[in-house]
């Protein structure tokens, strides 16, 4: 099984540059989510998603944009490249069913490494 | 955005030492208190799912307990060991929606 696929595993920016990180998933999971980690401060959620055609704002949304027009795919977008979006980023998703995708644990990507020079 | 937090920050110790850390949280509108294990170089892995007052959860030498009154959590490792070492995850969510990590605890077992 696939699980959550991430794609790239590392990415180089210039500031202003855009790009889009990739994130699939092949569990049929209601639930997906962007999470960065920065050293010292843990995992902080972007946006999340829970099921097709419905996105939500996590506690770090400013300069990410986030679609999901299949179950399969929740990809995270990069309008203008910013130094302090220089991070890992993990993608995670998880089975819900309505309200209850807080008691299926996550399944996490493997992470992008994103550096903004 | 709720405040979760963990404790010690980091610790080592000896193999075959028990151990245990704590995961504080809000006691309100609380939904579910999980529990992840992140390896260097790889990405976190569910060790535990709580979400009832009292709960207590058992993988091999690791368990868990949860007290949803006072807001807490305990993570527990029996006889630690070198592949112990990782950072250990506490994660909240107060409103059924997404979930509020903590900044994690950082183990080191010396062999």
């Amino acid at each position: 099984n696939a699980g959550v696929t991430q794609t790239p595993k590392f990415q180089v920016l210039k500031t202003g540059q855009s790009m889009t990180l990739q994130c699939a998933q092949d569990m049929n999971h209601e639930y997906m989510s962007w999470y960065r980690q920065d050293p010292g401060m843990g995992l902080r959620l972007i946006h999340y998603s829970v099921g097709a055609g419905i996105t939500d704002q996590g506690e770090v949304p400013n300069g990410y944009n986030v679609s999901r027009s299949t179950t399969e795919d929740f990809p995270l977008r990069l309008l203008s490249a910013a130094p302090s979006q220089t991070s890992v980023y993990f993608c995670a998703s998880s089975y819900s069913t309505g309200d209850s995708s807080y008691n299926s644990p996550l399944h996490f990507g493997n992470g992008t490494r994103l550096t903004v020079t | 955005i709720l405040n979760v937090e963990q404790s010690p920050q980091s610790l080592h110790v000896q193999e075959g030492d028990s151990t245990n850390f704590t995961c504080s949280f809000p006691s309100s509108n609380f939904y579910a208190l999980h529990w992840y294990r992140w390896e260097t170089a790889k990405s976190p892995e569910a060790l535990f799912v709580m979400t009832l007052n009292g709960d207590e959860k058992k993988k091999g030498r690791i368990s868990a307990t949860l007290n949803t009154k006072e807001g807490y959590s305990y993570l527990y490792i029996k006889g630690s060991q070198p592949e112990d070492s990782a950072t250990y995850l506490c994660a909240c969510d107060n409103y059924g929606q997404n979930f509020v990590f903590g900044p994690g605890t950082r183990l080191s077992v010396l062999p």
